[in-house]
């Protein structure tokens, strides 16, 4: 149990255009995800905190306008980077909670932005 | 600000050998600590934890112990084995908090 998946697992794009990710929690229902950005051989910066059906809680330095995110449901999650430029490739991680309890972890969508 | 500062990797072993990650970190009040792996093409999974000072965390013959006076929380396995071989993060929360601060992450390669 405890699964959750993200859709694309990689995605190439131009610059300029918005790319979404999703993040589903297959076999229980979240009522918080966040979503994470990870740099080659740097930790998982924390990006923001959803909570189903309220906005977004951003962590400081990410811009909300550039990364948006929707909790529609309590099993999805989706983030667009919108206008994405080259500096937006990265690896970004979804994970989704239950209540209080432990975080479980998507496996990643790799972004280039060309 | 809270941090977490672990070993860099690779660590390279071979099968059956002694492991050790170091961790150690920065916080305010009385963080719970974790060590989550990642093995390829898969998320991150919570491998232990320990939410108070001297608990031992342990699972799959791994073990870390949490050490407020040295603040660490380094990760032992006294035999690797050839399916151990994955990203290893240390990770802290603050009491209570939602956010997980995580270390850089350490690759272990064991080799038969």
């Amino acid at each position: 149990g405890a699964v959750v998946s993200q859709h694309p697992s990689w995605v190439i794009c131009k610059s300029g255009t918005s790319v979404k990710i999703e993040c589903r929690s297959l076999d229980f229902q979240a009522t918080t995800m966040f979503w994470y950005r990870q740099f080659p051989k740097q930790s998982l910066m924390l990006m923001a905190t959803s909570n189903e059906g309220s906005k977004a809680t951003y962590e400081q330095g990410v811009e909300k306008d550039k990364f948006l995110i929707n909790h529609a449901s309590l099993t999805l999650s989706t983030l667009t980077v919108t206008s994405a430029h080259p500096e937006d490739s990265s690896f970004y991680i979804c994970s989704a909670r239950r209540g209080s309890e432990t975080q479980y972890f998507g496996p990643g969508t790799r972004l280039l932005v060309l | 600000g809270n941090s977490v500062t672990q070993m860099e990797g690779p660590v390279t072993l071979s099968e059956e050998a002694f492991l050790t990650i170091n961790c150690t970190y920065t916080a305010t009040g009385y963080p719970s600590l974790f060590w989550y792996v990642q093995y390829p093409g898969e998320g991150l999974q919570l491998l232990l934890k320990a939410t108070k000072a001297d608990d031992k965390g342990s699972n799959k013959g791994f073990e870390a112990t949490y050490r407020k006076e040295t603040t660490s929380f380094h990760l032992e396995k006294g035999s690797v084995q050839v399916s151990d071989s994955a990203v290893y993060f240390c990770a802290l929360s603050d009491q209570g908090a939602d956010k997980l601060i995580f270390g850089t992450g350490t690759r272990l390669q064991v080799f038969p």
